[in-house]
This record gives structure tokens, sequence and C-alpha cells, in this order.
């Protein structure tokens, strides 16, 4: 089954470390996102990246990094920097070409600081 | 400014009724798309239904149809013979222009739900 698989589903850390987000895809995408959901909000772009080795801020990106090494996975560290990582986080991927082609999602991670 | 606005933060609905869920838009580009997804308490995101702008005919999904008025930069979601499975939350969203590659602008969001 093609898809996009995010691990963990829920996550706790202290204030103060890094955490990295697992986002792996199968759909043979090029594109992939990363967004933050607040409760009862939209979703607000992180990053996101077009091509490997490559990858752009996008509306919030501070406190947070990315790496593209390979086509399929795309981890986001939400560092310390982060005044308020508390958030579900979710990742999506697509093919770059604009059109009608919709964005796949991931199942999320809820992330929790105590 | 708002890229999208979603003025309507909850709906109720009669199960096996039709809903109309708003949403409109600023862009100065003439190239852009509009997309609905529905996201359930689970938190995944499901995508709906997609609206080019230069589509002259309102798209359809199933119960799903968009009403596109493009004069007035709308793009409202209808969905027809509402279920209890349709009670969610629901999102717009626009991709602008294709230099833009296919980055999505989110709306707020508007819980649906649907009575029985």
């Amino acid at each position: 089954d093609g898809g996009i698989t995010q691990s963990p589903k829920y996550l706790f850390r202290k204030e103060g470390q890094n955490v990295t987000l697992s986002c792996e895809q199968n759909l043979n995408h090029d594109a992939m996102y990363w967004y933050r959901q607040d409760p009862g909000q939209g979703l607000r772009l992180i990053y996101y990246s077009q091509i490997v080795n490559d990858f752009q801020k996008g509306d919030i990106a501070e406190g947070y990094s990315v790496s593209r090494e390979k086509k399929e996975s795309f981890p986001l560290t939400v560092t310390s920097a982060q005044k308020n990582p508390t958030a579900f986080y979710l990742c999506a991927s697509s093919t770059v070409l604009s059109g009608s082609d919709e964005q796949f999602f991931g199942p999320g991670t809820r992330l929790t600081v105590l | 400014a708002q890229k999208i606005t979603q003025t309507q933060p909850g709906m109720f609905v009669q199960e096996k009724e039709a809903v109309t869920l708003d949403c409109t838009y600023d862009t100065s580009d003439q190239s852009y798309g509009l997309f609905w997804y529905k996201q359930p308490s689970s938190g995944e995101m499901i995508f709906l239904i997609y609206q080019g702008s230069y589509d002259e005919q309102n798209a359809t999904e199933g119960r799903y149809s968009l009403n596109f008025q493009k004069a007035r930069k709308s793009a409202n979601l209808v969905i027809s013979a509402s279920q209890l499975g349709d009670s969610a939350m629901y999102f717009c969203a626009m991709r602008e222009g294709e230099e833009y590659g296919n980055k999505l602008v989110f709306g707020a969001g508007t819980i649906l739900r649907v009575k029985s």
C-alpha cells in the first residue's frame, strides 16, 4: 500500500530537549511538507522540499530544522529554540507539478512538551 | 491579510440535508487552485475536491460539489445528503501560481456536526 507514515503517533518531551519527528513516503513524490496545527486552528507550513538535498522555509520555520537526504524521507527536528512546540504535526507529500495534484497527508504526530 | 477565510467556526446540519461551508480567498494571481480537505477527530487529512481557477464548470465528487464564484473569490463546499460520518473539521486551501509549486495555504477550518 502506498502512503505516508509518521512516527511516533504521540511524543512527550521535556522542555529544552530537541526531538525529531519521522516522515516516510512510498508514493514516489518529489515534494514533501511539514505543517503544524494548533487546537482549533488551520495548518501552517513549517518547511517544504521539492527535491532531494533542497528545502525551503515556510511561514513558521523558526525553531525547526529539516533534512532531505533521501526522496522517501523528510524528518523534522523541533529544537529547544521553538518557544511553544506542543502541537499536532502533519507531514504531506505531492508531485511538484501544480494543477489538481493534491497533497497526501500522513496520520500526524502529537507532540507534548512537559 | 488572510489569504483564505472560513467565516463559520462551527455548523450543524440534520442528517440527510445539504449543507454549505463557506470559503473566500484573496489572490492577485490568475492561475491558482482551491482544495477542500476533511479532518475527522483522528487527525488525518482527507482530500475531497479540487477547483482550478480556469475551470469553467464547478467541480463535483460524489456528494461533494464546489460552488465556485470567481468574481466574488469564493469557493464554497456543498455536501448533499449529509451523513453522520461527515461530522469533522473541514479546511479550504489555496495553491497560488505556477511558480509556487504545490505549496498550500489553509483556512482556519469549519467544524461540522451532523445531527441524527
